[in-house]
């Protein structure tokens, strides 16, 4: 399943896709940018990042991709399971010496059994 | 301890009322962050500390108070609030390493109703 983003904020998929959750970003200036997972009721949890020097990079069945010349980041999940079900925000980071990352809308991710 | 605690989970308060969120966190970081969400909506950034001092306030109401007594320690304080105001207040902590590479850690937030 492929999500646009900030036009389709919910995305549903069945235990053992694979997810892709798009994000579109501001500022060409920004030269860090994260993913995060916030689960009902927590706050939001780290999942992996990416400088703007790379446009791949690999975890841990996630994966994130970053095309600075379009300005679009997205987050990979291999075999989704039902504990992925998340919102899921992208963050950047504009630079400048300081890390104050801008939080992107937000897609929730939907995984049925 | 990779943990940021947030108390009290839950608050509900008038709006002639003084309160205080707080927020704890032991791994050494040296910048904290207090940030506002609304259901459905992402954080949005009010204060950041850096080395216990206020280094961005972003154009937050007088209502809101931040306070850090030491590198551990941030609270919020609140008085005189709007319903508007009701939201999950979130903080975070990050090492501040200067690198402008650095991970946030989130607390799991107060949720705050106010009447």
């Amino acid at each position: 399943g492929e999500s646009v983003g900030l036009h389709l904020p919910t995305l549903s998929v069945q235990e053992g896709d694979n997810s892709i959750i798009n994000c579109a970003y501001s500022n060409s200036a920004s030269d860090y940018f994260i993913w995060y997972k916030q689960e009902s009721g927590k706050g939001p949890q780290f999942i992996i990042d990416i400088r703007s020097n790379m446009d791949k990079r690999q975890g841990q069945r996630v994966t994130v991709l970053l095309n600075k010349t379009v300005k679009h980041l997205s987050l990979q999940i291999a075999a989704t399971q039902p504990g992925d079900s998340a919102v899921y925000f992208c963050a950047e980071n504009i630079g400048g010496g300081s890390y104050i990352p801008t939080f992107g809308r937000g897609t929730s991710l939907i995984v049925h059994p | 301890d990779t943990e940021v605690t947030q108390t009290p989970k839950h608050l509900v308060m008038g709006m002639t009322n003084k309160k205080s969120l707080k927020c704890e966190q032991h791994m050494g970081h040296r910048a904290m962050y207090w940030y506002k969400q609304k259901a459905k909506k992402p954080p949005e950034l009010m204060f950041v500390y850096s080395y216990e001092k206020l280094s961005i306030n972003e154009s937050v109401p007088s209502r809101f108070s931040p306070e850090c007594p030491n590198s551990s320690l941030l609270n919020l304080h609140l008085h005189a609030l709007q319903p508007e105001d009701s939201a999950l207040y979130l903080c975070a902590s990050s090492q501040e390493s200067g690198l402008a590479v650095d991970t946030q850690y989130f607390g799991p937030g107060t949720r705050l109703t106010v009447l």
